[in-house]
């Protein structure tokens, strides 16, 4: 069974901080995806990575693959109180377990105004 | 554009009852999923199915039952709900093709007393 270490669990920090959550695996997966859920709806996805070493943008969010892919990491610049939310990693084995994701546990996000 | 969506949304039900939770979808998406989320454990895959009356078990699918005679429903069933079964329950959809990108719907609340 495939394991997606999340950390931290929790995060409370003031508007305009940086912040860095971290996903880590001793498992390679195919891709590597991050997802942001509010309260009372389902995971949206915000970017899938690929290749080891990939980095991609998103605004102010900052996604990293590890170069064995097996860990990945979010960074959030200059927080705001809209980015309050769980965020959640998720890895797929890829082949044939198409669509099957390990989810990590989770990191609850406050910003502070 | 309707996506996938989920009913009941919220549900209270007692143990030893049998629950279905429904899954619609209006993206002919070949691959469906149900996940349950509970919290410090993130998202686990209950049961998936890659087409119509293709289906295998996820990480976790001890007491649930799936079917999938049409391409766009999906249900799950609690055969006999047990108090270890309160989670919310997430339905998701995939085509296939998208670097394993999935939709997830807006969740299934279920309270087993």
């Amino acid at each position: 069974t495939q394991l997606l270490e999340q950390s931290p669990q929790f995060l409370s920090i003031q508007e305009g901080e940086n912040l860095t959550v971290y996903c880590n695996s001793s498992s390679v997966f195919s891709s590597l995806q991050w997802y942001r859920q509010e309260p009372g709806e389902g995971p949206v996805l915000l970017v899938t990575v690929v290749t080891g070493g990939e980095v991609k943008k998103l605004k102010r969010l900052t996604f990293q693959f590890g170069d064995a892919r097996k860990d990945s990491s979010l960074h959030i610049t200059a927080a705001q109180p809209g980015d309050t939310g769980l965020y959640l990693c998720a890895g797929a084995a890829g082949g044939t377990s198409y669509g099957k994701l390990t989810f990590g546990q989770g990191t609850i996000l406050t910003v502070h105004p | 554009d309707a996506g996938i969506t989920q009913s009941p949304r919220y549900k209270i039900t007692e143990t030893g009852r049998q629950v279905t939770l429904m899954c619609h979808q209006t993206w002919s998406h070949s691959y469906m999923f149900w996940y349950r989320q509970d919290l410090g454990h993130g998202l686990r895959l209950i049961y998936y199915s890659a087409a119509a009356d293709i289906t295998d078990k996820g990480e976790v699918p001890d007491g649930y039952v799936v079917s999938r005679s049409k391409t766009e429903n999906f249900p799950l069933t609690l055969e006999s709900a047990t108090r270890s079964q309160t989670s919310v329950y997430f339905c998701a959809s995939s085509d296939g093709v998208s670097g394993n990108t999935i939709y997830f719907g807006e969740g299934s609340w279920l309270t087993v007393v």
